[in-house]
């Protein structure tokens, strides 16, 4: 089954412990993002990856780390979570190239808090 | 800043109507144009995309773009109560990242 995994899905976590979210595809998908969902500000894209060893600030970079090693993971890193990025996170991926429509299938989220 | 703006609702609509979503670009020259629903709590989900201008229509569900006015609206025919949930549209700007912009979504609320 095409898809794309996170985990945890939830994690409840402290300030300045450092934690990392984990995402892969499946779909040999050359493009990844992330995004952070809150309420009344909608989907803010955070890093994205246009190949592999290739990234790129989003919105809202800061506090956050991506790497891509492997073209099907890109996991999300908060060397030292705040509680403002408590939030509900979520991974995506888009098949790239001419003639493709970089259509996004988003994993099932993950609902962070940080206390 | 390419910006995507939507009304944000929430829009109520009864059982059986028409519910009519809209939204809003500012890079003239965006190519792709895509409309996600979102149920709460969960994770966006394709509906539709859309590339040229007119309509585009896949079951209940009908797409329209007007570039030249740079709005792309979604229209949901005979709606149903399993249709009330967020729907966001997503547009992909010219150059960068390839990674669309998402508006904050419109709240759609069908009643029975």
């Amino acid at each position: 089954e095409a898809q794309v995994t996170q985990n945890p899905r939830y994690l409840i976590t402290v300030t300045g412990k450092k934690l990392t979210v984990t995402c892969s595809q499946n779909m040999n998908h050359e493009y990844m993002s992330w995004y952070r969902q809150d309420p009344g500000l909608g989907l803010r894209q955070i890093y994205y990856s246009m190949n592999v060893e290739v990234t790129d600030k989003g919105d809202v970079p800061e506090g956050y780390k991506v790497s891509r090693k492997e073209k099907r993971n890109f996991p999300l890193i908060l060397e030292s979570p705040s509680p403002n990025q408590t939030s509900l996170y979520f991974c995506a991926s888009s098949l790239s190239g001419q003639g493709f429509s970089y259509e996004q299938y988003f994993g099932p989220g993950t609902r962070l808090t940080v206390t | 800043q390419k910006e995507v703006e939507q009304n944000s609702g929430p829009l109520s609509v009864p059982e059986g109507a028409i519910a009519s979503l809209n939204c809003t670009y500012s890079d003239r020259g965006s190519q792709s144009f895509f409309w996600y629903r979102q149920y709460s709590g969960k994770s966006p989900e394709l509906i539709m995309s859309i590339y040229s201008n007119g309509d585009k229509e896949d079951g209940r569900f009908t797409a329209q773009l007007n570039k030249a006015s740079q709005y792309v609206s979604l229209l949901i025919r005979d709606s149903q109560p399993s249709d009330s949930a967020t729907y966001l549209c997503a547009v992909l700007a010219s150059g960068g990242s390839y990674i669309p912009t998402f508006g904050r979504g419109t709240s759609l609320i069908v009643h029975p």
